[in-house]
C-alpha cells in the first residue's frame, strides 16, 4: 500500500502565486522527509528535505512546514515561476528506503 | 562530475525478448537502487545494494526480474521473458551511506514492451 499519500495530483498557478503540496504518513517510525523535483525525462533530484525535530525548513523560495502531532508535511513554493513547473514527490523513510508519493505536476501559467 | 549514467535511454522490444538495463553509480557511493516508475504506482523501489550486496529485493515483481552489481561502478537489471506491463521508466539511483541522504539520480531506461 502507499505508505506516504500526496496531494494534489495536479496543480495549475499563475506566475507569483504559492502553489502548496500536501503529504500525509502513518508510519511514526519516518524521521527522514525530502522532496524531490522532477522534470520531463529527467531523473527526481532532491530540492529539500527535513527531519521532525523541527516544523519548518526554508531554502530560498521552497519551504517544508512539518506537523507531527498530525503526521503531515507540505512543500510551499514562494514566488512561483514558469521554470517551477515540473513534478514534486514527497518521500519518507527510516532507513535506507525513500517512500515515494504518487507525484504532484505543477505547472506555473506566466 | 558525471553524474548517475544509465543506458539504454530508450528500448521498444517484443514480449519474451529479454531485457537488460545497465547502470553505473557516482565514483565513491556506496549505496545503489532500482526504481521503477510508472503513472499508476509512482516511483517503486525495486532493490537496494549496499557495497555491492543485494540488502532488499523485496520489490523485485516476480522471478523474471533479476539484478547484480558485480563491482562498485556497475549495475545491472534484467528482465527475462518481459512482458507488456513491465514497460515504464527504471531508474538507478546512487548515494554515499547506508543511511538515506541525497539519492542521485540518473535519467532513467523508458522500457516498451509491445
Amino acid at each position: 500500500q502507499q505508505q506516504v499519500k500526496q496531494s494534489p495530483q495536479s496543480l495549475i498557478v499563475q506566475k507569483g502565486g504559492i502553489p502548496i503540496i500536501n503529504c500525509a504518513y502513518e508510519n511514526t517510525a519516518f524521521d527522514y522527509f525530502p522532496w524531490y523535483q522532477q522534470f520531463p525525462g529527467k531523473g527526481p533530484a532532491l530540492l529539500i528535505a527535513i527531519r521532525p525535530d523541527v516544523s519548518e525548513k526554508k531554502e530560498g523560495r521552497f519551504t517544508i512546514s512539518f506537523n507531527k502531532s498530525a503526521k503531515q508535511f507540505s512543500l510551499h513554493i514562494m514566488d512561483s515561476q514558469p521554470g517551477d513547473s515540473a513534478t514534486y514527490f514527497c518521500a519518507a523513510s527510516f532507513g535506507y528506503a525513500l517512500n515515494f508519493g504518487k507525484g504532484t505536476s505543477l505547472l506555473v501559467t506566466p | 562530475d558525471a553524474g548517475v549514467i544509465q543506458s539504454p535511454r530508450h528500448e521498444v522490444t517484443e514480449m519474451g525478448q529479454e531485457v537488460t538495463l545497465r547502470c553505473k553509480p557516482i565514483s565513491g557511493h556506496n549505496s545503489l537502487f532500482w526504481y521503477r516508475q510508472t503513472m499508476m504506482r509512482g516511483l517503486e523501489l525495486l532493490i537496494y545494494f549496499n557495497n555491492n550486496v543485494p540488502i532488499d529485493d523485496s520489490g523485485m515483481p516476480e522471478d523474471r526480474f533479476s539484478a547484480k552489481m558485480p563491482n562498485a561502478s556497475f549495475s545491472t537489471l534484467k528482465i527475462q521473458p518481459s512482458e507488456p506491463r513491465d514497460s515504464a521508466v527504471y531508474f538507478c539511483a546512487s548515494s554515499l551511506g547506508f543511511r538515506p541522504g541525497e539519492l542521485f539520480f540518473g535519467e532513467g531506461s523508458r522500457l516498451t514492451v509491445l
